[in-house]
């Protein structure tokens, strides 16, 4: 079973339209990251959270909004879509404390947005 | 300027050549993280790296910290290593990545 997993796989949705991207860890990471990839650019850092009670603003947080429900989930919401929002949309977790490196990420399969 | 330069953008090779990718950034950094990209999209954890050299398998990563650059070698390449390499950077004493915009590799049989 996969250790990150990303919950819908692919989305198609009409502007104006509320959704949610959900994201759930096997891996008992503390910290957990929501990223947007588009074509030609890097990876872009949305919103990202330490712990259940932290959650941080990204470079690209305007038009989403988070919620961390538990140590294992994560979930990124779109208000409102625009077709600007559509992208692939990455959640990753990387660990805190214990055994690993505390910085390497693992990363989700990808949510593959499209907003019409 | 990105703070995360990667070259090249594309590259292709014929099976068994020996690849490198070239990683440059212009950042103070604390780690520097090699990851995969699958043709499907998922994303893979290559190497974690803050000094020196790590190899697993066919892979070798490598980091110059004084010239603030790193390179990912792949020896006797094969075709199911054709896939977008990206070189992330986790900046000063910052716990977020930034990343490059990848190398797209493609190996022909």
């Amino acid at each position: 079973d996969a250790d990150v997993t990303q919950t819908p796989r692919n989305r198609i949705t009409k502007t104006g339209k509320r959704i949610m991207l959900e994201c759930s860890q096997t891996k008992g990471h503390d910290r957990m990251y929501w990223y947007r990839q588009d074509p030609g650019l890097g990876l872009r850092l949305i919103y990202y959270s330490f712990d259940v009670k932290d959650i941080n603003k990204g470079e690209i947080s305007d038009g989403y909004s988070v919620s961390r429900q538990a140590q294992a989930k994560f979930s990124l919401s779109l208000e409102s879509a625009i077709p600007n929002q559509t992208a692939l949309y990455f959640c990753a977790t990387s660990p805190l404390t214990g055994t690993g490196n505390r910085n390497e990420q693992f990363f989700g399969p990808g949510t593959r947005l499209t907003v019409l | 300027k990105n703070e995360v330069e990667q070259s090249p953008q594309n590259l292709t090779a014929q099976e068994g050549e020996f690849i490198t990718i070239n990683c440059s950034y212009s950042v103070g950094i604390s780690a520097l993280h090699w990851l995969q990209q699958h043709p499907g999209g998922g994303i893979v954890s290559l190497f974690m790296l803050s000094s020196g050299k790590k190899k697993h398998g066919r892979l070798i990563a490598t980091i110059n910290i004084q010239e603030k650059h790193s390179s990912l070698h792949i020896t006797a390449s094969h075709p199911r290593d054709s896939a977008v390499y990206i070189c992330a950077v986790f900046q000063g004493g910052s716990e977020k990545l930034v990343f490059g915009k990848g190398t797209k590799l493609t190996v022909n049989p």
